[in-house]
């Protein structure tokens, strides 16, 4: 079946304007997470979807970073008035959400490599 | 701070030779699991090992778990130049309430030379 999806695969901005990213999970995925890499590191958690619930965002960096998913299912990930050090590959990632103390499986999209001249 | 710190940070052997990277975190987990993740792109899942388990394998790979060190470790066996990627381990936390994220390592690359 399809696995996780984003979109775009690059995008290049200028500093101060803003961008979206899109996140389109596995089907029947309850449980939607994004996450951002920067060169050579690990990854940051930024955001948790699951089903209905308020979103977990406490890893939000900023008040310029805000995400929404429509429907349970795909996401929008937006970054407000962009700053060079928002150059990142942003991963989105799904899993079931059946579990009651997280830690699923979780699977990855492709990622979106922003870069913020 | 990375709840999960791997090392070593790099990895250089020959094709067919073993690869062991190690993986400690600091607080209570409920499972910890490796990461694959090829040319900075996206992670693929290897395998999970839960906190009552205290080995694991899967074809060429062998993750073991001590609680007791809060430190895990992954082999790959007779390794191939296909192998050559970053690998994480990502704890999920006990403590961590509603939240459900995975918190990762700083990722050990792995060079296999043919």
């Amino acid at each position: 079946g399809a696995g996780v999806s984003q979109s775009p695969s690059n995008k290049v901005t200028e500093k101060g304007k803003d961008v979206e990213l899109r996140c389109d999970p596995i089907s029947g995925h309850t449980a939607l997470y994004w996450y951002r890499q920067s060169l050579g590191q690990g990854l940051e958690f930024l955001i948790y979807f699951q089903g209905n619930s308020a979103p977990d965002k406490s890893g939000l960096p900023s008040d310029r970073f805000s995400a929404e998913r429509t429907g349970g299912s795909v996401s929008t990930l937006t970054i407000q008035r962009t700053q060079q050090e928002d150059s990142a590959v942003y991963l989105c990632a799904s899993s079931l959400g059946l579990s009651p103390t997280g830690g699923e499986t979780q699977y990855f999209g492709p990622g979106t490599r922003l870069l913020v001249l | 701070s990375q709840q999960g710190e791997e090392d070593p940070q790099a990895l250089s052997i020959q094709e067919g030779e073993n690869a062991t990277m190690n993986c400690s975190y600091k607080t209570s987990i409920n499972n910890l699991q490796w990461y694959r993740q090829n040319s900075g792109r996206g992670l693929v899942h290897l395998i999970l090992i839960r906190s009552n388990e205290r080995e694991k394998h899967s074809g060429r790979l062998r993750v073991t778990l001590d609680t007791s060190k809060k430190s895990s470790s992954l082999l790959i066996t007779a390794s191939r130049a296909a192998d050559t990627a970053s690998y994480f381990c990502a704890t999920s936390l006990i403590s961590s309430g509603s939240a459900r994220q995975l918190t990762f390592g700083s990722g050990t690359q792995l060079t296999v030379l043919p």
